[in-house]
């Protein structure tokens, strides 16, 4: 009954280095999200996936890439961390219309 | 551009009182769905509702309701006989055809013992 994982749940990165968040859903969900959350932004999206081999833009997506593995698979990468992508990132899965299922959140902060 | 925005960065409520948060929403198109979450200091993301936009009828959930306005795009959570465990930030979102889900900034709110 795992849901959604996200590996790892914290990180720490120096400025200019790269790392992958890992993100696998166990529900048979076609859609999966990466959002960011800041103080006082709320939630915002990174990038998307409505289904297996397609990928979008949201409304944040500069400074990050997005593999959809598989069905159940989605990572985002940070190819050059920089400060300002110190933040909390959610991975989420669902079926159109259906509520989000989140994984726990990776705590990642850049220095 | 599609957009929820909630007016109501922090509010508090005495404990069995009632409470109501805001959400407005901006869109173009006729079929969406309309959600709010909890995420308490666990951050956690935990769904409380959710309401279809071509169902007329407020949804409910036990001590949670919705006043669900379609025509003024608004979709506020009323919270009855506040508890100390909704002390929790609390998220509106919509999604529409694009499978976009478009979050709020998010209202704090504080149950008072």
């Amino acid at each position: 009954n795992a849901g959604v994982t996200q590996t790892p749940k914290f990180q720490v990165l120096k400025t200019g280095q790269s790392m992958t968040l890992q993100c696998a859903q166990d529900m048979n969900h076609n859609s999966m999200y990466w959002y960011r959350q800041d103080p006082g932004m709320g939630l915002r999206l990174i990038y998307y996936s409505a289904s297996e081999g397609t990928t979008d833009k949201g409304e944040v997506p500069n400074g990050y890439n997005v593999s959809r593995l598989n069905k159940r698979e989605f990572s985002l990468r940070l190819e050059s961390a920089a400060p300002s992508q110190t933040s909390v990132y959610f991975c989420a899965s669902s079926e159109f219309g259906s509520p989000l299922h989140f994984g726990n959140g990776t705590r990642l902060t850049v220095t | 551009a599609q957009t929820v925005t909630q007016s109501q960065p922090e509010m508090s409520v005495q404990e069995a009182e009632t409470v109501t948060l805001s959400c407005t929403y901006d869109t173009s198109e006729s079929n969406y769905y309309l959600f709010w979450y909890k995420q308490p200091p666990s951050r956690q993301m935990i769904l409380v509702i959710r309401q279809e936009a071509y169902k007329q009828q407020n949804a409910t959930e036990n001590r949670f309701s919705v006043n669900f306005q379609k025509a003024a795009k608004s979709f506020s959570l009323k919270i009855s006989d506040s508890q100390l465990g909704d002390t929790a930030m609390y998220f509106c979102a919509f999604v529409s055809g694009t499978y976009k889900y478009i979050f709020g900034t998010g209202t704090r709110l504080k149950v008072l013992a």
